[in-house]
């Protein structure tokens, strides 16, 4: 089974501090994804990245960066972290066509 | 770009059927994926849709229609366990990401 490891299921983080979220997948997968889920939203895209170096912005990218730096890893920044972005924030990863995204299990993060 | 209706909320009988139904417009459409995501955690596959027609996989049916931009998923024998968002999840052609909605919130009663 594919596997989509998020490094932290819950954090809390102080207003301004700069936040780390990791995702690792293990199946070589090229394309992975940064989502963000909040209630009555839905699940609305930060970033992807389709290649080790590559970075695409989606819908809400403000506030985030992003590193692929290895095929395996996606990383998720957030610069200087405001309350704001609170949430919970999913990894995926594909290889596309019908095969769908597999999920990491989420990290809970609370910005106080 | 994408957009996408789904029922915000249903409720149904342990033991039922139940059908949620998903429009959506795209431009460009190469299939529709369906996943549940239980409360809190990730959402996981559940289908595939390509061609026009119903698809069965045990107690889950997904049905598509590409001409109608139209969605549904059927679920039978309803379990207490079945209790989840169902999100619908049009794939756009050309594009390198998948578009959610918001997602029909399903709550079984006994």
């Amino acid at each position: 089974d594919v596997k989509v490891t998020q490094s932290s299921r819950y954090l809390v983080k102080r207003t301004g501090e700069k936040v780390f979220l990791e995702c690792v997948q293990d199946m070589d997968h090229e394309n992975m994804f940064w989502y963000r889920q909040d209630p009555g939203l839905g699940l609305r895209l930060i970033y992807f990245s389709y290649d080790v170096k590559m970075k695409e912005k989606g819908d809400i990218p403000e506030g985030y960066s992003v590193s692929r730096e290895k095929k395996e890893r996606f990383s998720l920044i957030l610069e200087s972290a405001s309350t704001n972005q609170t949430s919970m924030y999913l990894c995926a990863s594909t290889q596309g066509g019908d095969y769908g995204y597999t999920f990491g299990s989420g990290t809970r993060l609370t910005v106080v | 770009g994408q957009n996408i209706d789904q029922p915000t909320e249903m409720t149904a009988t342990e033991g039922a059927i139940v059908q949620i139904n998903c429009t959506y417009q795209t431009s460009g459409f190469n299939g529709l994926f369906w996943y549940q995501q239980h409360a809190g955690e990730a959402p996981t596959f559940l289908s595939y849709n390509v061609l026009d027609g119903l698809e069965e996989k045990g107690r889950f049916s997904s049905f598509l229609s590409r001409s109608k931009g139209y969605s549904y998923l059927l679920l039978k024998e309803l379990q207490m366990k079945d209790s989840a968002s169902y999100l619908c999840a049009p794939d756009q052609t050309g594009a390198n990401n998948l578009f959610f909605g918001t997602g029909t919130r399903l709550t079984v009663i006994p």
